[in-house]
C-alpha cells in the first residue's frame, strides 16, 4: 500500500517567517494531495489542496507544491502568524488503492 | 450545503461497557464515511470505511465494529471497551473514495 512520510514532526519558527513542511509518498499512481490543519481539540480541516496534473497552487499565504518525479509534496506557510500554530497533516489520495493515507503530522509552533 | 455531524461530544465510559458513537451527514446522497480514531497528540487511525448502505471495510483489527444502517448514518460500536479505546474519534465523508474528505468535529471517548 501506499506509505506517505511527513518531516518534521515539530516545527518552531518566529512570528513573520516561514515554514515548509514535506511529505513523501510511495504510490505514484496517487493523483491528489490534501493538507489539513487541525487546531487543538479540533477537528482537521482543509486547508489547500493539489491534483497531479498541477506543480504549484497558492491562496493567499499559503502554497503546496508537487513534484510527482520525486514523489513528494510540500506546503509552505509565509508571513506565519501565531494563528498558524496547530498540527498539519499532509494526505494522499490512490486511485489504485482508491483510499486516502495521511502522513503523521506536523506540529507547527509559531512564536510571537 | 453539506454538515457533518457526531454524537456525543465527550463521553466518559468504565472499561467493559459498550459504546455507541453516531455520525450523520446531511446535504449530501450517497457520501463515502469513514470513522477515524485519533490518540493523544498522534496521527489519524482509519478504523473503517463505507461506500454504502451495508457495506463495511475494516482497516483494523480490534474490538470496534461499524454499521451504516441508513444511507446518511454511520455508527461505531463496541461490545466491551478496553482502555486502550480511549482518543478522539472522527467521523468523515466524502463523495468518493479519491475526493476531499471533509471532518465531524469528533467524539473525545475517555475510558476508565
Amino acid at each position: 500500500g501506499e506509505n506517505v512520510e511527513q518531516h518534521p514532526s515539530t516545527l518552531s519558527v518566529q512570528e513573520g517567517d516561514s515554514a515548509v513542511i514535506k511529505c513523501t509518498y510511495s504510490d505514484s499512481a496517487s493523483n491528489y494531495f490534501p493538507w489539513y490543519k487541525q487546531e487543538l481539540g479540533k477537528r482537521p480541516q482543509l486547508i489547500i489542496d493539489i491534483r497531479s496534473n498541477v506543480g504549484e497552487k497558492k491562496d493567499q499565504r499559503i502554497a503546496v507544491t508537487l513534484n510527482k518525479t520525486a514523489k513528494h509534496f510540500s506546503l509552505h506557510i509565509t508571513e506565519t502568524q501565531p494563528e498558524d500554530s496547530a498540527v498539519y497533516f499532509c494526505a494522499t489520495l490512490s486511485g489504485g488503492y482508491q483510499k486516502v493515507t495521511f502522513g503523521t503530522g506536523t506540529k507547527l509552533q509559531v512564536i510571537p | 450545503s453539506q454538515t457533518i455531524h457526531q454524537w456525543p461530544a465527550t463521553l466518559v465510559q468504565p472499561v467493559g461497557s459498550p459504546l455507541s458513537l453516531e455520525c450523520t451527514v446531511e446535504g449530501t446522497s450517497n457520501p463515502n464515511l469513514y470513522w477515524y480514531r485519533q490518540a493523544a497528540g498522534r496521527g489519524l487511525q482509519l478504523l473503517f470505511y463505507s461506500v454504502g448502505i451495508g457495506q463495511i471495510s475494516s482497516e483494523v483489527p480490534q474490538n470496534l465494529s461499524a454499521s451504516r444502517p441508513q444511507d446518511r448514518q454511520f455508527i461505531l460500536s463496541s461490545k466491551k471497551l478496553l482502555l486502550s479505546d480511549s482518543g478522539f474519534y472522527l467521523c468523515a465523508w466524502s463523495v468518493s473514495v479519491i475526493e476531499t474528505q471533509y471532518f465531524g468535529p469528533g467524539t473525545r471517548l475517555l475510558v476508565l
